[in-house]
């Protein structure tokens, strides 16, 4: 099981907003930043937020990224069909001395 | 355009060995520390090794340390990965990934396409 805990499926109708949940521990999103990569069926992952809430340029602004303690949350507004993926979390854990994801998050729109 | 196209993927018997490579392009490769992540079928993102911008520097995750090992040549802008004693459960698509840092940031903004290793007898 993965070190980051993410509900295996979020869903949302076109225009909504949905947000997906990251819980992680003291030693992972406690001390470190957390990013998130989006993953199309079929094709590699690619980053979508770093930072915690920074955006890679051609990343629209209708996607961010948030971090409380040790959780971390996406939000996607104004759903597209085109939205559908799976989501991964990501930080550096202390303890495993290394980076670390979530099981990820399949979102159907 | 930041380029990463592995290679060296197949069906291997469990045992044996594999070198999987990654020429990038597109960036100066020997300012970045490089990344391997592997996904098994259906699952999700694991990492798997990390290897500094003039790889000085390693780390493994532990279900592969021991076992394989990273490096680099900047002169030949090219990223590999030495795989022995491969296990069924080694069965992955392999990625590299470029971080954003000159070591591990654990930000990785470049992907390449993959490449799949299947081990099995």
């Amino acid at each position: 099981q993965s070190v980051l805990t993410q509900p295996p499926s979020v869903s949302g109708t076109p225009g909504q907003k949905v947000t997906i949940p990251c819980s992680g521990s003291r030693s992972s999103i406690g001390t470190s930043a957390v990013n998130w990569y989006r993953q199309f069926a079929g094709a590699a992952p690619e980053l979508l937020i770093y930072f915690n809430n920074q955006r890679p340029s051609g990343v629209p602004d209708r996607i961010s990224g948030a971090k409380s303690g040790t959780s971390a949350s996406l939000a996607i507004s104004g759903l597209q069909s085109d939205d559908e993926a799976d989501y991964y979390c990501a930080t550096w854990d202390d303890d495993l001395n290394g980076p670390v994801f979530g099981g990820g998050t399949k979102l159907t729109v | 355009q930041v380029q990463l196209v592995e290679s060296g993927g197949g069906v291997v018997q469990p045992g044996r060995d594999l070198r999987l490579s990654c020429v990038a392009s597109g960036f100066t490769f020997g300012s970045y520390g490089m990344h391997w992540v592997r996904q098994a079928p259906g699952k999700g993102l694991e990492w798997v090794a990390v290897i500094s911008h003039d790889g000085s520097e390693k780390q493994y995750a532990e279900s592969v340390k021991g076992r394989f090992t990273i490096s680099r040549d900047n002169s030949k802008t090219i990223l590999y990965l030495l795989m022995d004693s491969l296990r069924a459960d080694d069965t992955s698509t392999y990625y590299c990934a470029k971080d954003r840092g000159s070591y591990s940031s654990s930000i990785f903004d470049a992907w390449g396409h993959g490449t799949q290793v299947t081990v099995s007898s």
